[in-house]
């Protein structure tokens, strides 16, 4: 199994709303990421957990709250969004920990839709 | 700093037409690795390619190939005979650890069609 999984595809909130998005890997990768993407953009790292430790917190705004439950799921937890959060979220994993250059394995992403 | 530039943002061919994309990059690490992905409209990263600093050997996938020169700081990115399929847009990466922050840099991208 060499893929990661993403749910939903497609969210669409309300700025009040509470949702969260979920990543999968079943590879017993060590690390894992959430990435943004705007339109016509490159993903702008958010998160990293390294061996379900919180690495790397890119100075997202606590409307975003991730999660790593246990090695293969990672969730990101949102709350009171803005319309400009509407974007593709990408969850990726990596075999090693975060800090190492390994390739990024991305999962097909959650568009969501702040109205 | 480190910096990936991909200084196309939109290439037009028509299929059975090669195309290269270009990628230029910038790091004062010794030990990096260089990465293109494909993304297509569904929108998931496809991996392509990853290259160690101290391989320069081009590489050839299929119609793929990859020219990697450390003199001139590029890797670019080859297609052969191009397809519909190929319609996507292309990232060139560059992945670094400098003294321990991980640093994942990802190009501006490059959006290629291919007209039938």
């Amino acid at each position: 199994d060499t893929e990661v999984t993403q749910t939903p595809k497609h969210l669409v909130m309300g700025m009040t709303n509470k949702k969260s998005l979920k990543c999968e890997q079943h590879m017993g990768h060590r690390a894992m990421y959430w990435y943004k993407q705007k339109a016509k953009k490159p993903p702008e790292l958010m998160f990293v957990y390294s061996y379900e430790k919180l690495s790397i917190n890119e100075s997202v705004p606590s409307r975003f709250s991730p999660e790593c439950p246990n090695s293969s799921l990672l969730n990101l937890h949102l709350h009171a969004l803005q319309p400009e959060d509407s974007a593709l979220y990408l969850c990726a994993s990596t075999p090693e920990g975060s800090g190492s250059t390994d390739t990024q394995y991305f999962g097909p992403g959650t568009r969501l839709t702040v109205l | 700093a480190q910096k990936v530039t991909q200084a196309q943002t939109e290439i037009s061919v028509v299929e059975k037409e090669d195309v290269t994309l270009d990628c230029v990059y910038e790091t004062r690490d010794t030990t990096y690795y260089l990465f293109w992905y494909k993304q297509p409209p569904s929108g998931e990263l496809v991996f392509l390619i990853r290259r160690n600093s101290f391989d320069e050997q081009n590489e050839i996938s299929g119609r793929y190939s990859w020219n990697f020169q450390k003199s001139t700081s590029s890797f670019n990115f080859t297609i052969t005979a191009s397809q519909v399929v190929d319609s996507a847009v292309y990232f060139c990466a560059l992945s670094a650890t400098t003294s321990g922050t991980y640093k994942y840099i990802f190009g501006t991208g490059t959006r290629l069609k291919v007209l039938a």
